[in-house]
């Protein structure tokens, strides 16, 4: 059972523009989220989190948005740029419970 | 600082062998988190260790093991191997218990032939 969706594969934009990447979970418990970043032949980096109290958490050009009645979190980039193209995974957390992730979305940013 | 190390980078076995795999946490982090990453299934969660103890498990079969050491090195073992074994398998650390932020290593790279 696939309790984290990211729900898009695969995702272009042209640079300078804005992307959207969506993630939408199952649980109502989940109370922490987080974006990670992963380009290939390196492991996933941590970009931004989000605990379930807030709506909306921003770092630079980087910023998360919590929709809890609609169990829907997006990570919005701006303005997009070449190096933001990776695979992009979200993931939920309830308490100390494991961490659990979506399939990803391989963002690429077009020149 | 340095950061997570996993050993080895790239590993090719054949059906029914067995791997260790290992990982070297950040210092002074004593937790440490198992994941396999397949196209199109993202990042599974293993399980995860701190202290030596396991504190959260997956839900892999019980081919699947791990083991922490007091220096909180820890090693994943994979005993008879199959084909659908073939993976990335990711190391995780974090400060302490719990699964919130984490610092990845780059992974093995598992091919089961």
């Amino acid at each position: 059972d696939q309790q984290v969706k990211q729900n898009s594969p695969s995702l272009s934009v042209q640079e300078g523009r804005i992307s959207i990447l969506n993630c939408d979970y199952t649980n109502s418990m989940f109370d922490y989220f987080l974006w990670y970043k992963k380009y290939p032949a390196e492991g996933p980096t941590f970009l931004i989190s989000i605990s379930s109290i807030k709506d909306k958490n921003e770092d630079g050009r980087f910023t998360v948005f919590l929709n809890k009645s609609a169990k829907h979190l997006s990570l919005h980039i701006v303005p997009s740029q070449p190096g933001d193209s990776a695979v992009y995974f979200c993931g939920a957390s309830q308490g100390a419970q494991k961490l659990v992730f979506g399939q990803g979305t391989r963002l690429t940013i077009n020149p | 600082k340095a950061g997570v190390t996993q050993t080895p980078r790239y590993l090719i076995k054949t059906r029914g062998q067995q791997v260790t795999l290992s990982c070297s946490p950040i210092s002074g982090h004593r937790s440490v988190s198992w994941y396999q990453q397949t196209p199109g299934q993202g990042l599974q969660f293993l399980f995860e260790y701190f202290s030596e103890t396991q504190r959260n498990k997956g839900n892999f079969p019980g081919r699947f093991s791990g083991r922490q050491f007091s220096n909180s090195r820890s090693e994943m073992n994979v005993s008879t191997l199959e084909l659908g074994d073939s993976a990335l398998y990711l190391c995780a650390s974090s400060l302490t218990e719990g699964l919130n932020i984490q610092y990845f290593g780059a992974g093995t790279r598992l091919s089961v032939l």
